[in-house]
């Protein structure tokens, strides 16, 4: 069974760096793009990015270039989202998800929330 | 940009038909996909290539894709199918993926 357990929720303060992870299981995990996804509270889905775990080929939103990091550690099947200086409108859940064929997000995380507030 | 539009929100009596409508420049050309949110849940893909369905979703769930719209159609809604819905395209020219403004389905 593929899975995707993403870890827990963070509470930060504005200006502090985090770094959330995606561990994928059930499946090749060098095979297939990992997918980030941002929903701000009581709003739609924004694709942030994508890797790609076996190479570490990394495409990003022009929304969410320079803002955030997308990268993998293939050896534990991880992928990770971080930023350097979090900003309060950063509050959402975040999202990964495996794409399947470059097209669509067939298998989802259960979502991390970030919080940053003073 | 690629944009998707989408309606805010669908109201449909319990065993009625929904459809969502998901509006794009030549949409017809691409392939739609769309996938259920629940509220407190993570997205579920519903339909995926325009009209094919994961396995596990109920033949309830339909889809179609043509001209500058595509659509997704509930039949036989239940109040279970009350949730937020995405449409969802991967944009060739700018190697971007593109998620429509979401809607909404009440079950009165």
């Amino acid at each position: 069974e593929v899975q995707l357990v993403q870890s827990g929720a963070e509470v930060k303060k504005p200006g502090e760096s985090l770094k959330i992870s995606c561990k994928g299981s059930g499946y090749s995990f060098t095979s297939y793009w990992i997918g980030w996804v941002r929903q701000m509270p009581g709003k739609g889905l924004e694709w942030m990015g994508i890797i790609y775990p076996g190479d570490s080929d990394t495409r990003y939103s022009p929304s969410f270039q320079g803002q955030v990091t997308i990268s993998a550690d293939k050896s534990i099947s991880t992928a990770y989202l971080q930023w350097s200086s979090l900003k309060a409108s950063d509050t959402a859940m975040y999202y990964c998800a495996r794409i399947y064929l470059g097209e669509y997000f067939q298998h989802w995380g259960q979502g991390t929330l970030v919080t940053v507030s003073s | 940009s690629y944009v998707l539009t989408q309606p805010p929100s669908v109201s449909v009596a319990p065993g009625q038909t929904a459809r969502i409508t998901c509006g794009g420049n030549n949409i017809g050309s691409k392939s739609v996909h769309w996938y259920q949110q629940k509220p407190g849940q993570a997205p579920v893909l519903v339909v995926y290539d325009d009209s094919d369905r994961p396995s596990g979703i109920p033949e309830r769930f339909s889809g179609s894709n043509s001209g500058n719209t595509a659509t997704l159609t509930i039949s036989r809604v239940e109040a279970g199918d009350e949730a937020d819905y995405y449409c969802q395209v991967w944009d060739s020219s700018s190697d971007h993926y593109v998620f429509g403004t979401g809607t909404k389905v009440t079950v009165l």
